[in-house]
């Protein structure tokens, strides 16, 4: 399955520190995916890194890929109470013929 | 660009009626994907089209479902005859081709009684 399962499910910090969220999967990827949800919304797609990259950033977002681990972390720094959401991985096949699964996702409170 | 449109946002109605939920995708993009999301299973691939193709509809739960995409800007999702357990925020997401960011819609909130 190219499904990602996200650790811990749920992460409480203060604002202005750092969290880092980790995402398993299980086969081969073309890319990898993270999303936000914010309660009742739907999923905003916030950085793709592709299997033969090893970091990303994005504004106060960092993304790791391991491919020989088969994982990948989210590292949101300075966080602010607005980072409160769910956070979700999913995979790319190499095909690119099975759609994003996503895990369950880590459940992210930012308290200020 | 609007992004990704659903129709309607809430809807509540009865067992056994029927329910149509709408999307509308972004112009340009030719993937579209339709998920049910629950407390209980999280969110869950129903089916996507790709070309206005059903590629896979194994996630679709059972024969009450049903969905169609009758061209490049239009879909929807039908269950007929609803059930409570049915009860569920259904979104729909689309994307240009299958390996990039798929844009998600607002969702529909569904409450069977």
């Amino acid at each position: 399955s190219q499904q990602g399962e996200e650790d811990p499910q749920a992460l409480s910090i203060q604002e202005g520190e750092n969290a880092t969220m980790n995402c398993s999967y299980k086969t081969s990827i073309n890319n990898l995916q993270w999303y936000r949800q914010n309660s009742g919304r739907g999923l905003v797609h916030l950085i793709l890194i592709r299997s033969n990259e090893r970091e990303k950033h994005s504004g106060r977002l960092r993304v790791t890929l391991d491919t020989s681990k088969k994982s990948s972390s989210l590292l949101i720094t300075a966080s602010r109470a607005a980072d409160t959401a769910s956070y979700f991985c999913a995979t790319v096949a190499p095909s690119g013929n099975t759609p994003l699964v996503f895990g369950k996702g880590t459940r992210l409170s930012v308290i200020a | 660009d609007a992004g990704v449109i659903q129709s309607p946002r809430h809807e509540v109605t009865e067992m056994g009626q029927e329910v149509t939920l709408r999307c509308k995708p972004i112009s340009g993009h030719n993937s579209l994907f339709w998920y049910r999301q629950t407390m209980m299973r999280g969110l869950e691939l129903l089916i996507y089209f790709n070309n206005n193709v059903p590629i896979d509809d194994s996630g679709m739960p059972e024969d009450r479902f049903s969905a169609k995409m009758p061209n490049a800007s239009f879909s929807t999702l039908k269950i007929q005859p609803s059930e409570p357990r049915d009860s569920a925020v259904y979104f729909c997401a689309s994307s240009f081709g299958s390996f990039g960011e798929q844009f998600f819609g607002p969702g529909t909130r569904l409450t069977v009684l």
